[in-house]
């Protein structure tokens, strides 16, 4: 069963500090590996999505990395700002069996003025 | 423009008195996917439609059915709702399973008095 786990639960940066937000999972069989925003009480927006034969993905001042054969993501938000504020969620889709995604419980990002 | 639409965004239901949550798509994608989030915690994949193929997870409880009219609706049934079922419910789309990105609707919290 793939496990997916995102450390810290939460944390709280300055502004204009860069973020680095980790996730990992148990079973490298995936087909990719998104990256999610949800702001409180509201839907999924997604932010980056890797598949599984890609080391990284960009966007504006986002960056996500990947690597399969350690079961690890990061993502990296430069100069963070306290629009950032948010949770921000892993999850895997499968390899095998039905395809499904897996969560991690995400990280609680606050970004201090 | 909105391409995964739920309704309503709030719902309010009595313990037991059956209640009918809504999401629509505008991309003409096969799969539909319905998903339970409780506070702080990962989303939880209830089940899934590939086309008018119903795909249920294994451990989600009988109470929780769906429908799939055509291919832009999907709708989910609470038979008879408990306390326990008061969350946020997620449907997401992808065009087929595998390397497919989710996208995901904004949400609809179901709160059960």
């Amino acid at each position: 069963k793939q496990e997916v786990t995102q450390i810290p639960a939460a944390l709280s940066v300055p502004e204009g500090e860069n973020l680095v937000l980790n996730c990992s999972f148990t079973d490298s069989a995936i087909y990719n590996l998104q990256w999610f925003r949800q702001d409180p009480g509201k839907g999924l927006t997604s932010l980056l999505l890797i598949q599984s034969s890609q080391r990284e993905q960009t966007s504006g001042r986002l960056n996500a990395s990947l690597d399969k054969s350690s079961g690890r993501s990061t993502l990296y938000i430069a100069a963070s700002q306290p629009g950032d504020s948010a949770t921000y969620l892993c999850a895997v889709r499968h390899g095998r069996g039905n395809n499904r995604l897996a969560f991690g419980k995400g990280n609680q990002v606050v970004v201090i003025p | 423009d909105a391409m995964v639409i739920q309704n309503p965004r709030y719902q309010v239901t009595q313990f037991g008195k059956p209640v009918t949550l809504s999401c629509s798509q505008t991309l003409n994608h096969n799969v539909m996917y319905w998903y339970q989030q409780k506070s702080s915690q990962a989303p939880k994949l209830l089940f899934h439609y590939y086309d008018k193929d119903f795909n249920n997870e294994a451990d989600t409880p009988d109470n929780f059915q769906s429908r799939r009219p055509n291919t832009s609706f999907c709708f989910l049934d609470i038979r008879s709702p408990g306390l326990g079922d008061a969350a946020m419910y997620l449907c997401a789309t992808s065009r087929e399973t595998g390397a497919y990105e989710q996208y995901f609707g904004p949400g609809t919290r179901l709160t059960v008095t």
